[in-house]
């Protein structure tokens, strides 16, 4: 399975963007990235996803580098209500593979 | 509310006894999969059904099992508890089997606690 490497953490103050960054050196060519964030006490929730061009969406933005081998998730003003554990995946490749493996995410902290 | 249900959303039982964790897919979605969370582990992939079918299998004990019901609901049997069991249980569901831009939607997890 392709990996991806994160920080252990990050912090941030309210309504200032947050960059969550995600190397993936091994991603292929039909990997999709994906982003999902587990608020406390709750379960995991989808933020976004991209292949390629940089995406944008009502919660977030990914940027993903031109060789793929690294994406940014963008909270372009951070809220207390954001603060939560941020896991970037990829999509299992090839098409016998349906699972998403979390690793370990990065915590982030919003300050007020 | 994200459309999947879980119940029962708490559980304390003890060492050697059989748990039965339920799930209810989000209206339309056809593949179920069950994630366990645990403080030194974290989200670990168990199993997933497609449609009634077992499609994919992670990591799970041979002392769990599950099923999906032909009405799509799913169930998580964890039979001669440890303590180690004790953990948070996601049930997750998709509309498609696969994809690559394939989405899950997570429920409030079951907290099971072993004592």
């Amino acid at each position: 399975d392709a990996k991806t490497t994160q920080p252990n953490s990050m912090e941030s103050n309210e309504e200032e963007p947050v960059h969550l960054p995600c190397n993936h050196s091994t991603i292929s060519g039909t990997d999709y990235i994906h982003w999902y964030r587990q608020l406390p006490s709750q379960g995991p929730e989808y933020v976004i996803h991209g292949l390629t061009s940089n995406v944008n969406n009502r919660m977030a933005s990914l940027a993903i580098a031109e060789d793929r081998k690294s994406s940014t998730l963008i909270l372009h003003r951070a809220t207390l209500r954001d603060a939560a554990v941020y896991y970037c995946i990829l999509r299992d490749g090839g098409g016998s593979n349906y699972k998403l493996t979390f690793g370990k995410g990065t915590l982030l902290t919003v300050n007020p | 509310d994200s459309g999947v249900t879980q119940t029962p959303k708490h559980l304390i039982t003890a060492t050697g006894q059989r748990v039965t964790l339920r799930c209810s897919p989000r209206s339309g979605d056809l593949s179920v999969y069950w994630y366990q969370q645990s403080l030194d582990q974290g989200l670990q992939f168990l199993i997933q059904y497609y449609n009634g079918e077992e499609r994919a299998k992670g990591n799970i004990l041979e002392r769990f099992s599950a099923q999906q019901f032909p009405d799509l609901h799913s169930e998580l049997n964890l039979s001669s508890l440890e303590l180690g069991d004790s953990a948070l249980y996601f049930c997750a569901s998709s509309v498609r089997l696969e994809g690559w831009a394939n989405v899950l939607t997570f429920g409030a997890g079951s907290r099971l606690t072993v004592l």
